[in-house]
């Protein structure tokens, strides 16, 4: 069955670094979505993505935050100067058309920021 | 901004006896509900969805009610095994509201054997 894939499965970075987080979704899906749970807290929308742009996001993807799709197979989350606080799972997820088609989510990466 | 309720941290059941799971919700505009499983080390897994036009949906051994009027959706899990032990997310969607999906904060299911 074909899968969401995310790279790395942990990235451990300093405050104020870059960190980019890559995955594929699955290819014939066209809704492309982040996600993040901090250590105990709930599942948190970040941002979704369609037709090679962005078409919501959250409060909590400001101008720090950015995503691509560089080619016609990856995703990926780029977060230009990381806080402590961006500690947390991130996940990339796909649908085929609205999202009341259901979300496939990848395993996450787990971002530490020291 | 609690749009999803999952108001039971934890659940503990015996095995082959039934799992409840509750969820409440806030925003009337809610159009899909869904429930997600969720492994540790794993991304949330789609276990099975209801449309706010209907009451229940049943899937196997799973089913969702929904109770509009009180805002209130359950999956009930009969009989339950050992291998459902995970957390459990409540989500919804609405066209109003947006192209997302809004989580609970989870109930994690412990299954005896």
């Amino acid at each position: 069955e074909p899968e969401v894939t995310q790279t790395p499965s942990h990235q451990v970075t300093q405050m104020g670094q870059e960190v980019i987080l890559r995955c594929v979704p699955i290819s014939n899906h066209l809704y492309f979505y982040w996600y993040r749970q901090i250590l105990g807290q709930k599942v948190e929308f970040l941002v979704s993505f369609y037709n090679n742009e962005i078409s919501e996001k959250s409060e909590i993807f400001d101008d720090q935050f950015s995503v691509e799709r560089p080619d016609g197979s990856n995703f990926t989350l780029k977060i230009r100067s990381t806080k402590l606080e961006d500690s947390a799972m991130y996940f990339c997820a796909s649908s085929e058309e609205r999202p009341n088609s259901p979300l496939h989510f990848g395993n996450g990466t787990r971002l530490t920021v020291t | 901004d609690q749009q999803v309720k999952q108001n039971s941290p934890s659940l503990s059941v015996q095995e082959g006896r039934i799992s409840i799971l509750n969820c409440d919700y806030t925003n009337s505009m809610f159009d899909y509900f869904l429930w997600y499983k969720k492994y540790p080390a794993e991304g949330p897994t789609f276990l099975i969805s209801i449309s706010s036009i209907k009451d229940k949906n049943e899937d196997g051994r799973f089913t969702v009610f929904l109770n509009k009027s009180a805002k209130h959706l359950s999956l009930h899990i009969v009989p339950s095994q050992p291998g459902d032990s995970a957390v459990y997310f409540c989500a919804a969607w609405g066209m109003e509201y947006g192209n997302k999906l809004v989580f609970g904060a989870g109930t994690i299911l412990r299954v005896k054997s």
